[in-house]
C-alpha cells in the first residue's frame, strides 16, 4: 500500500463552477477525513466518515459542500458554485480508528478559484 | 470549543544544535490527544510523536521528546542534534473530547542553518 493518494493534484476553475476532489485512503482504514487548508494556516477539519457512515460535519462545511464514501472505500468531495473564497488545499487523511490513532495525509489537492 | 495555540511563527536552529518549539491549548476535557506533525515543503503531512493526556510520562521518538504539561495545558516538542531534514513546518494539533477530527495550530515554519 503506498498510502493516501488525492486526484487532482491541482485544479483552476472559474467562479461558479463545480469541482469534485477524490481520496483513496489506505485500504484497511476505515475513517476517512477532509480537512482545509489555507496559506498560513494549519489544517481545518470538515466531515468525517467511518466506513460509509459520515459521522461529523464542521460548522465550516457549508452547503456548497457535499462530502460522499460509497461503500466505505474512496471518498469524493464536491464543491458547488465555487466562490474565490473556497481556493485552498483540501487534505485527505484516514486512521484505524478515533481521535488516539494517527491520521496518514494525502498530498492534497489545491485548489484556486479565479 | 477546543483551541490550539502556536506562539512562534518561525524559529530558526543551527545544524545539530537543539529547538524547542511552544504550542498552548484549551480545553475542558479530561482525555484528548496531542500530536505533533511536521510538513515538508510540497510533501505530505506526517506526525512526528503523540502524547496521551492521561499519561504523564513524556512520549519520546529517537530525537523528537515533548514536554507535557498538562496543568499549564502546554505541549512543547524538543528536536535534539537538528538535520537539515528536519526543516518544514511543525503544527500541534489537538484530539479526542467526542470529536474525531483534529483541531490544528497554525504552525511554526522551522529553518535549519547549516
Amino acid at each position: 500500500d503506498t498510502g493516501v493518494s488525492q486526484d487532482p493534484r491541482h485544479k483552476i476553475t472559474k467562479r461558479g463552477q463545480n469541482v469534485t476532489f477524490r481520496c483513496d485512503p489506505i485500504s484497511e482504514h476505515n475513517r476517512l477525513y477532509w480537512y482545509r487548508q489555507t496559506l498560513g494556516q494549519g489544517p481545518e477539519f470538515l466531515t468525517y466518515f467511518q466506513n460509509e457512515a459520515q459521522l461529523e460535519k464542521s460548522r465550516l462545511l457549508s452547503d456548497r459542500f457535499s462530502a460522499e464514501r460509497p461503500k466505505g472505500s474512496f471518498s469524493t468531495l464536491e464543491i458547488q458554485r465555487t466562490e474565490q473564497g473556497d481556493s485552498a488545499m483540501y487534505l485527505c487523511a484516514s486512521s484505524f480508528g478515533g481521535a488516539s490513532y494517527e491520521q496518514y495525509f494525502g498530498p492534497g489537492t489545491r485548489l484556486t478559484v479565479t | 470549543a477546543q483551541t490550539v495555540t502556536q506562539s512562534q511563527p518561525e524559529m530558526s536552529v543551527q545544524e545539530a544544535e537543539t529547538v524547542t518549539l511552544s504550542c498552548t491549548y484549551d480545553t475542558s476535557e479530561s482525555d484528548y490527544y496531542l500530536f505533533w506533525y511536521k510538513q515538508p515543503p510540497s510533501r505530505q503531512m506526517i506526525l512526528v510523536i503523540r502524547q496521551e493526556a492521561y499519561k504523564q510520562q513524556n512520549a519520546t521518538e529517537n530525537r523528537f521528546s515533548v514536554n507535557f504539561q498538562k496543568a499549564a495545558k502546554s505541549f512543547s516538542l524538543k528536536i535534539s542534534d537538528s538535520q537539515l531534514g528536519d526543516a518544514a513546518m511543525y503544527f500541534c494539533a489537538y484530539g479526542g473530547g467526542g470529536a474525531d477530527g483534529l483541531t490544528f495550530g497554525k504552525g511554526t515554519h522551522l529553518i535549519i542553518q547549516p
